[in-house]
């Protein structure tokens, strides 16, 4: 099955400076990359996707990019705001099969200090 | 996300005793998943159905039981052959037969094992 690795598990930044996560799959057949942000005791609430047949998508401050060539996909937050403070997980589906589901990475604490 | 719940919000078990999480939604999606969540492992897929009546195992389903008998009906049970039951159980769900597997959460519900 696929294998998602996310990249740094805690990241700390001053308010207004930007924010990079990182992850990489494994299965070359996936082709969509949902992010999802938890706030501490909420609920995953899905920010931002991307489907393969593109290579960047810009929602305000935060944007995708993807790289099938070399199998990763970045979010990138811009101007962050200590409301971006957050845990934030990157996914892969699983295209390889017929019964469809998401790989989850491990997850980015990501801290915003104002 | 708003259409899918979770019951209880807060659950507590003694050791050995089985216990029921409910997860209910009303967005008519085929798809629902559960997944637990433990600090520092991300999101863990338990167990899984794409239809009525049908079930896979995921990741971690050892010591959990489901059943698909209603389609807006997905409970897990944790039985006393989960030997640390204690973690944010999260439930999910999804269209089947989307080309791209966008998942919606419930609240979650937090067990506790005193």
């Amino acid at each position: 099955g696929e294998n998602v690795e996310q990249h740094p598990s805690t990241l700390s930044v001053q308010e207004g400076d930007s924010a990079v996560i990182k992850c990489t799959y494994s299965d070359s057949a996936s082709n969509y990359f949902p992010w999802y942000k938890q706030e501490l005791g909420k609920r995953p609430q899905l920010i931002i996707d991307i489907r393969s047949n593109v290579g960047e998508k810009k929602d305000q401050r935060i944007a995708v990019t993807l790289n099938k060539t070399a199998k990763h996909f970045s979010l990138h937050i811009t101007e962050t705001q200590p409301e971006d403070s957050a845990v934030y997980f990157c996914a892969a589906d699983d295209r390889g099969s017929t019964l469809g589901r998401l790989y989850f990475g491990r997850g980015t604490q990501l801290t915003v200090w104002p | 996300d708003g259409g899918i719940t979770q019951s209880p919000k807060y659950l507590f078990r003694k050791e050995g005793q089985n216990v029921t999480l409910s997860c209910e939604q009303n967005l008519n999606h085929d798809a629902m998943y559960w997944y637990r969540q433990d600090p520092g492992q991300g999101l863990r897929l338990i167990y899984y159905s794409q239809i009525v009546n049908d079930f896979q195992k995921g990741d971690i389903a050892e010591g959990y039981s489901v059943s698909r008998e209603k389609k807006e009906s997905f409970p897990l049970t944790v039985t006393s052959a989960q030997k640390n039951p204690t973690a944010f159980y999260l439930c999910a769900s999804s269209m089947r037969g989307s080309t791209y597997n966008e998942q919606f959460f419930g609240p979650g519900t937090r067990l506790t094992v005193l």
